[in-house]
C-alpha cells in the first residue's frame, strides 16, 4: 500500500560514492516497477523501469534490482553527484487496473 | 512532441470555496490520465485515473471529483474545499502499454 502519511526518510551520501535507495512493495499483481526522481517544487521524472520477470536492469549510472521473493526493489546510483540530490520514489504498475501506485519516497542528500 | 500543461501553478482558496484544476496534454491521443496529491514532505497519493473519455476511477473517497470531458483534458474539482485539501496536485499522462508517465509542473494549493 501507500505510506503517504509518513515523513520521507533521508539518505546522506558523500559525493562520488555509490547510493543505494530501497523500496518495499506490496502488490503481487504488479507487472512492472518504476523509479522516479523529484526535484524540489517539480513533478517526478522517470529514471528507469523493470519488468516483473526481470531481476536486474542497468541504465546510465543507475541499476535497479528486483527481488520478488521479499517484494523488494532497489535503485543504485553510481558515483553520486550534486545533481542527484532529490527525492526518489519507487512506483508499481498494477497491470489489470492500469494505475501507478507510488511507494514511500527517500530524500537523497549529497555531502560535499 | 508531447507536452502536459497544468494550471494554475499556485492557488490560495478559502475553506468552503469551490476548486477547479485543469490539465491538458498535447501531441498524443487516448492517453491514460492521472491526478495525484502530495502533502509537504510526503509521498504521492493517487486520487483519480482515467483510461478514456468519461471513464474515471477514484482511489480515495473524499470531497474531490474528476472529469474527463475531452480526450486530452482532465479536471479536478471540489464543491467545498477543506483545510486538509491543501497540497501539491500533480497531473500525469502516459500511453497504454508504456511504462513511462510524464508529470506536469503541479499546482500548489493552500486552503486558508
Amino acid at each position: 500500500g501507500e505510506n503517504v502519511g509518513l515523513h520521507l526518510p533521508t539518505l546522506s551520501v558523500q559525493e562520488g560514492d555509490n547510493s543505494i535507495i530501497n523500496c518495499a512493495y506490496s502488490n503481487s499483481a504488479s507487472d512492472y516497477f518504476i523509479w522516479y526522481k523529484q526535484e524540489s517544487g517539480k513533478g517526478p521524472q522517470f529514471i528507469i523501469d523493470i519488468r516483473s520477470n526481470m531481476d536486474k536492469r542497468q541504465g546510465q549510472r543507475v541499476t535497479v534490482l528486483l527481488n520478488k521473493t521479499v517484494k523488494h526493489l532497489s535503485l543504485q546510483i553510481a558515483a553520486t553527484q550534486p545533481g542527484d540530490s532529490a527525492v526518489y520514489f519507487c512506483a508499481e504498475n498494477i497491470g489489470r487496473d492500469d494505475k501507478i501506485i507510488f511507494g514511500k519516497g527517500t530524500r537523497l542528500h549529497i555531502l560535499p | 512532441s508531447q507536452t502536459i500543461h497544468q494550471w494554475p501553478a499556485t492557488l490560495v482558496q478559502p475553506v468552503g470555496s469551490p476548486l477547479s484544476l485543469e490539465c491538458t496534454v498535447e501531441g498524443t491521443s487516448n492517453p491514460n490520465l492521472y491526478w495525484y496529491r502530495q502533502a509537504a514532505g510526503r509521498g504521492l497519493q493517487l486520487l483519480f485515473y482515467s483510461v478514456g473519455i468519461g471513464q474515471i476511477s477514484s482511489e480515495v473517497p473524499q470531497n474531490l471529483s474528476a472529469s474527463r470531458p475531452q480526450d486530452r483534458q482532465f479536471i479536478l474539482s471540489s464543491k467545498k474545499l477543506l483545510l486538509s485539501d491543501s497540497g501539491f496536485y500533480l497531473c500525469a499522462w502516459r500511453l497504454q502499454g508504456n511504462t513511462e508517465a510524464f508529470f506536469g509542473q503541479g499546482t500548489r494549493l493552500t486552503v486558508v
